[in-house]
């Protein structure tokens, strides 16, 4: 069965560089969500969207945004980027905002800041 | 969100069952217990999920009390590639879908 696609896998930025992390869902899903999982730390909400609108938003930092396309793939910007922004980033998807749907991962970028 | 505690680690031998537990004593009637796992910084995996009625599936049991303020995750049949981080998450209310997690617990299944 197909899964949540992240892109890319591993990524190296240095400092107050810029990163856009995408992700696509499982076919037919039209929810996102974005996590964070810093180092020995578990994952953490940022932000997600439904039908290309956000629906909720976490402790995202200002520097960071995210959208959702016409065909619902996601994208994460990440500006000024800073060393604490190492991390694990994970997108996951679902039918629909309901919470009885399951949410389905990605295997995850590994952001490493420099 | 209903805040969930589960015991910071559990050991099981090879083959036998693995009995998690998760005390939510603070849910609500809407919210839904759904288990995840994390095998090293993977990403995380969706287990079983339920709302008042146990659930079974290939992976696992979910054994729900009738006061639903706890619950049991069950691995009948433990293996070593089942050494991961266990979350016990209560989702719903106004959580608009999103997951939030707590510590977990760390399996460890010796051969």
């Amino acid at each position: 069965a197909a899964g949540v696609i992240q892109s890319p896998r591993h990524l190296i930025k240095e400092k107050r560089e810029t990163a856009t992390l995408k992700c696509y869902p499982i076919p037919r899903h039209d929810t996102v969500y974005w996590y964070q999982q810093g180092p020995g730390q578990d994952p953490q909400f940022l932000i997600s969207f439904y039908e290309k609108m956000q629906s909720d938003k976490g402790s995202i930092p200002d520097r960071f945004s995210a959208q959702q396309f016409s065909d619902y793939h996601s994208e994460l910007n990440m500006s000024s980027l800073e060393l604490g922004d190492s991390a694990l980033y994970f997108c996951a998807s679902s039918f629909g905002l309901a919470d009885y749907n399951e949410q389905f991962f990605g295997p995850g970028t590994r952001l490493t800041v420099l | 969100d209903a805040k969930t505690t589960q015991p910071p680690s559990m050991d099981c031998a090879e083959g036998r069952a693995a009995n998690l537990p998760c005390n939510h004593s603070t849910i609500s009637g809407n919210e839904y217990v759904y288990w995840y796992r994390q095998i090293h910084s993977q990403g995380p995996q969706y287990i079983i999920h339920g709302l008042k009625n146990n659930e079974t599936n290939e992976m696992a049991s979910l054994i729900i009390t009738e006061d639903r303020k706890s619950s049991t995750l069950i691995l009948p049949h433990a293996t070593l590639r089942d050494t991961a981080v266990y979350y016990c998450i209560v989702r719903g209310g106004t959580s608009y879908g999103k997951l939030t997690f707590g510590q977990g617990t760390i399996l460890t299944v010796h051969p």
